[in-house]
């Protein structure tokens, strides 16, 4: 079955880089797209950015220039790096696959960012 | 980018209909879709495409609208249902969430 699971530091200093790896099973990221979702904590969803099947990258406006999104297919990855981290990028980061409808049917079970000195 | 603006909360007693509200900066078709969380969860999907119910969503879930103004209703509602209800359109790029709903029960 469709799984996906994020792994990363929990801990991370500010003005550092934050580096997540999603892996995931069932499916081929050849096939289908992957996108990160980020909750900061106590707050809402808030869509980070995107690995499409074909290997294309979209990123959300406010976070662009921080932000990049890589794959490896052999090994089933999709990678986030974020660099200059600040105490409000604390927060759970999750990974999730949507249907061709847009919908996000899979996700991971997130991870636990801390941005702290 | 199309935003989407919720209530921020509600609260109802069990039993009780409750419905929640999305409503969209720009047209989004029937592309808007609806997810619960519960605390230290990832959000789980209920309602796709406005209106149809994810498998093994029990049917006192219901989503219609069109458009601008979408509608989760849940009916009756019961304990469990405490979470935070979210709504997401598909249809403008980028895909954007709504800020989300707080069910709190009386």
């Amino acid at each position: 079955q469709v799984q996906l699971t994020e792994s990363g530091p929990g801990l991370v200093h500010p003005s550092e880089t934050l580096s997540l790896t999603c892996t995931v099973s069932g499916f081929s990221l050849t096939g289908y797209s992957v996108y990160w979702v980020r909750q900061p904590s106590g707050k809402g969803l808030e869509w980070m950015g995107r690995m499409r099947y074909n290997g294309d990258t979209s990123y959300n406006s406010a976070l662009k220039s921080r932000l990049s999104i890589s794959r490896d297919t052999s090994k089933n990855q999709v990678f986030l790096k974020m660099n200059s981290l600040q105490t409000d990028d604390t927060g759970t980061y999750y990974c999730t696959r949507p249907t061709t409808g847009g919908w996000f049917a899979y996700w991971g079970q997130g991870t636990l960012v801390t941005v702290s000195s | 980018d199309t935003v989407l603006t919720q209530s921020p909360a509600l609260a109802v007693s069990p039993g009780e209909r409750v419905t929640i509200s999305c409503r969209a900066s720009e047209s989004v078709s029937t592309l808007m879709h609806w997810y619960q969380q519960k605390p230290g969860q990832q959000p789980t999907l209920l309602i796709y495409l406005a209106s149809n119910l994810e498998s093994g969503v029990p049917a006192r879930f219901s989503g219609s609208g069109s458009g601008t103004d979408f509608t989760l209703t849940i009916d009756p509602v019961e304990a469990d249902d405490t979470a935070t209800y979210y709504c997401q359109q598909s249809w403008n790029d980028p895909w954007t969430f709504g800020g989300g709903t707080k069910l709190e029960l009386k």
